[in-house]
C-alpha cells in the first residue's frame, strides 16, 4: 500500500514568490492533516480536513497560506507570498475516520527554503 | 511555557541499557497522548499511544499520569537502531489538533 506522498520534496523560492506544495494520502483516509517545523522548532500543526472540509485551521500562521482538498482527496498548501520565516519542512499526515486519531502517518516532507 | 515539553537531550546511552523520556503537559484538555519517532531528516513515525493503565509493545513502555500531567516512555535493551528523536504528542478536540513536543534525542552507542 502506497504511503502518503508529497511533492515536491524539496522548493527553493524568492520571498515574494508564490509556492503550492501538494499532498497525497492514504487511500480512503478521511482526515488530512497539515503540519510545519522551522528550524531548532517543534512540528506545529496548522489545520485538519476530513474529506473536503476544514475542521481545524486554528494553526494557519496568517492569510498568506491556503490550504485546500477539493473533491476529498489531495490536498495542496499555498504560500503566497512567501517571507523569509516560512522556511520550514511541511508535513502532510492522514489517518482513517474512525480510528485511532493519534495513528497518523507522515509523508515525507517538502523542505521549503525562501531565499 | 510551551504546551507539552521535553528534555531535548541527547541521551548517550550503551547498547542492552535502559532509558527512559519523560514529557510535560500544560493543557489538562488533551485526550490522548502518543509517542513518535522520527529519524534525522525523516518523517515522525508513530511507534505507540499512552494510556493510563499503561502499556507495553516489546521493549517499549509508556505510560500517563494524568494527575501530575506527564506522559514517560521506557525502553529497556537498547539497540544501535532505537537511536532516534522521540516525539511526544497531546491530542486535543478529539482529533481536530495535536500539539507536538519539541523532541527527545537518543544516541545508542555501541
Amino acid at each position: 500500500e502506497a504511503g502518503v506522498t508529497q511533492f515536491p520534496s524539496h522548493s527553493v523560492i524568492e520571498k515574494g514568490q508564490t509556492v503550492t506544495l501538494r499532498c497525497d494520502p492514504i487511500s480512503g483516509h478521511d482526515n488530512l492533516y497539515w503540519y510545519r517545523r522551522v528550524m531548532g522548532k517543534e512540528i506545529k500543526f496548522l489545520l485538519h480536513f476530513v474529506k473536503e472540509s476544514k475542521q481545524d485551521e486554528s494553526g494557519m500562521p496568517n492569510n498568506r497560506f491556503l490550504a485546500e482538498r477539493t473533491g476529498g482527496t489531495y490536498s495542496t498548501l499555498k504560500v503566497q507570498p512567501a517571507e523569509l520565516e516560512d522556511s520550514g519542512v511541511y508535513f502532510c499526515a492522514s489517518s482513517q475516520s474512525g480510528g485511532l486519531a493519534g495513528s497518523q502517518f507522515f509523508g515525507p516532507g517538502t523542505r521549503l527554503t525562501v531565499l | 511555557r510551551k504546551e507539552v515539553e521535553q528534555d531535548p537531550g541527547p541521551f548517550n546511552v550503551p547498547e542492552g541499557a535502559t532509558v527512559a523520556f519523560n514529557c510535560t503537559y500544560s493543557n489538562s484538555a488533551s485526550q490522548s497522548f502518543f509517542w513518535y519517532r522520527q529519524d534525522c531528516r525523516k518523517e515522525p513515525k508513530l511507534l505507540m499511544s499512552v494510556y493510563s493503565s499503561g502499556n507495553e509493545d516489546g521493549r517499549f513502555t509508556a505510560q500517563l499520569n494524568r494527575a501530575s500531567q506527564y506522559i514517560s516512555l521506557l525502553i529497556r535493551d537498547s539497540k544501535l537502531s532505537d537511536s532516534a528523536t522521540y516525539l511526544c504528542v497531546g491530542e486535543y478536540n478529539y482529533g481536530q489538533n495535536f500539539v507536538f513536543g519539541p523532541g527527545t534525542r537518543l544516541s545508542v552507542l555501541p
